[in-house]
């Protein structure tokens, strides 16, 4: 059974270009989640979201990102005209429910901002 | 922020039970304890969770104290590859989201 892919797992970009990252969840998981990690900090929780809803998006910068998750297909997580701040490690992670049920992590897509 | 406090970093010798304690003396009566750990960089690895009962699977086992204020992450036999950063976390469950909130965690080098 594979685990969350994730892909690109390395990502330059330049300043003021867009950057997408996707998701796919562990089989049979319709909970996705987002978190941003710094170097030498723990991860930041992003946005959480079912098959085409955004149920929590508390931790979503109010402007250049964007998150989907649809009927078909791959979660994304879209950030628009990138800058250096931007640069992390940006894991995704699936539950089979929302309830009790514990979070799988991807292995990260790590994006650099030149 | 972060509910649970963990001491910055541990070591402890190969072969030896490493106990990496937890404290979350906010924590609600529905509010579950997950451990994960992070090794170098990669995505956090589930450990084990639970409520108020201990609970033991093949990695590790979970102590939790009777007033739930505090639990300890034991691993019997730890091995260098455990050598990993270990994460505490009490699961939010407010407005039916479940978000980990991440605290900074405890480092654990386990020493040849």
């Amino acid at each position: 059974n594979a685990g969350v892919m994730q892909n690109p797992r390395h990502l330059v970009r330049r300043r003021g270009q867009e950057a997408r990252l996707r998701c796919s969840p562990m089989k049979g998981h319709s909970h996705v989640y987002w978190y941003r990690q710094l170097p030498e900090e723990g991860l930041k929780f992003m946005v959480y979201l079912q098959k085409e809803n955004i149920i929590d998006e508390s931790g979503m910068p109010k402007e250049r990102f964007s998150a989907e998750f649809p009927k078909e297909g791959p979660s994304i997580l879209r950030i628009q005209q990138v800058v250096r701040g931007d640069s992390a490690a940006y894991f995704c992670a699936s539950s089979l429910d929302r309830g009790r049920n514990e979070q799988y992590f991807g292995p990260g897509t790590r994006l650099t901002v030149t | 922020d972060a509910k649970t406090t963990q001491p910055p970093s541990m070591d402890c010798a190969e072969g030896r039970a490493a106990n990496l304690p937890c404290n979350h003396s906010t924590i609600s009566g529905n509010e579950y304890v997950y451990w994960y750990r992070q090794i170098h960089s990669q995505g956090p690895q589930y450990i084990i969770h639970g409520l108020k009962n201990n609970e033991t699977n093949e990695m590790a086992s979970l102590i939790i104290t009777e007033d739930r204020k505090s639990s300890t992450l034991i691993l019997p036999h730890a091995t260098l590859r455990d050598t990993a950063v270990y994460y505490c976390i009490v699961r939010e469950s407010t407005s039916g989201t479940y978000k980990y909130i991440f605290g900074t965690g405890t480092r654990l080098k386990v020493l040849a």
